[in-house]
């Protein structure tokens, strides 16, 4: 099945510093989520994106949609101690797909 | 609170028993998904809801796995003699109709068979 790889698996920061993390696919995706999970909860959608090169913002938070149509990144600045968590991308495998393939996700700790 | 709310929080049980777990969506969804999250991975497919009807059921759906939404609004997942493997968070989510992939997840079942 298709399959979404994060990158990097983990990161540790600085407070204060910015953070880039990226996702990829095999396949043409048409739709790139953003989620953030807390331990413990469930995930909660930052950022939607529809069009290939499109950028969109949400507070500190940026993530753009890959020209390629395979890849999305997902950039968070300067970080604060509760951006710590994991971030997954996630999109439907489909054109009309009415289901979510997720990414294994990015954790997230900030050292304050 | 408007957003999708699941119940219990936690479960425990023992290998074997039957557990059910309850999902209300956001009112205005029609769709509702339920999903699977195991350690360290993220979320996996489980099945989803066009108002009643069940549209798709993921493989990882064994057949001691059942769903239903019989009104349209709230759903229940059924485990039938649960095995440890089953140990997992539970996640429903909920969207809008066909257009929107924006799915909004609820806080999650955590399921432990001991």
């Amino acid at each position: 099945g298709q399959q979404l790889n994060q990158s990097p698996q983990s990161m540790f920061i600085q407070e204060g510093e910015d953070v880039s993390m990226n996702c990829t696919s095999s396949s043409i995706f048409n739709t790139w989520l953003w989620y953030k999970q807390d331990p413990g909860e469930g995930p909660v959608l930052l950022i939607a994106l529809y069009k290939a090169g499109e950028l969109t913002s949400n507070g500190r938070l940026t993530a753009q949609f890959g020209i390629t149509r395979k890849d999305s990144f997902l950039n968070i600045s300067a970080s604060i101690p509760s951006d710590v968590g994991i971030y997954f991308c996630a999109g439907p495998p489909s054109l009309y797909g009415n289901k979510l393939v997720f990414g294994a996700g990015t954790i997230l700790r900030v050292k304050s | 609170d408007t957003g999708v709310s699941q119940d219990p929080r936690h479960k425990i049980t023992k290998r074997g028993q039957n557990v059910t777990f309850r999902c209300d969506p956001i009112s205005e969804h029609n769709r509702l998904y339920w999903y699977r999250q195991t350690l360290g991975q993220g979320p996996e497919f489980l099945t989803y809801f066009q108002n009643e009807a069940q549209l798709e059921k993921s493989r990882l759906l064994s057949d001691r796995f059942s769903a239903e939404r019989p009104k349209g609004s709230f759903s229940t997942l059924e485990i039938q003699r649960t095995e440890q493997g089953d140990s997992a968070m539970y996640l429903c989510a909920s969207s809008l109709t066909q257009g929107s992939t924006e799915a909004f997840f609820g806080q999650g079942t955590r399921l432990t068979v001991v």
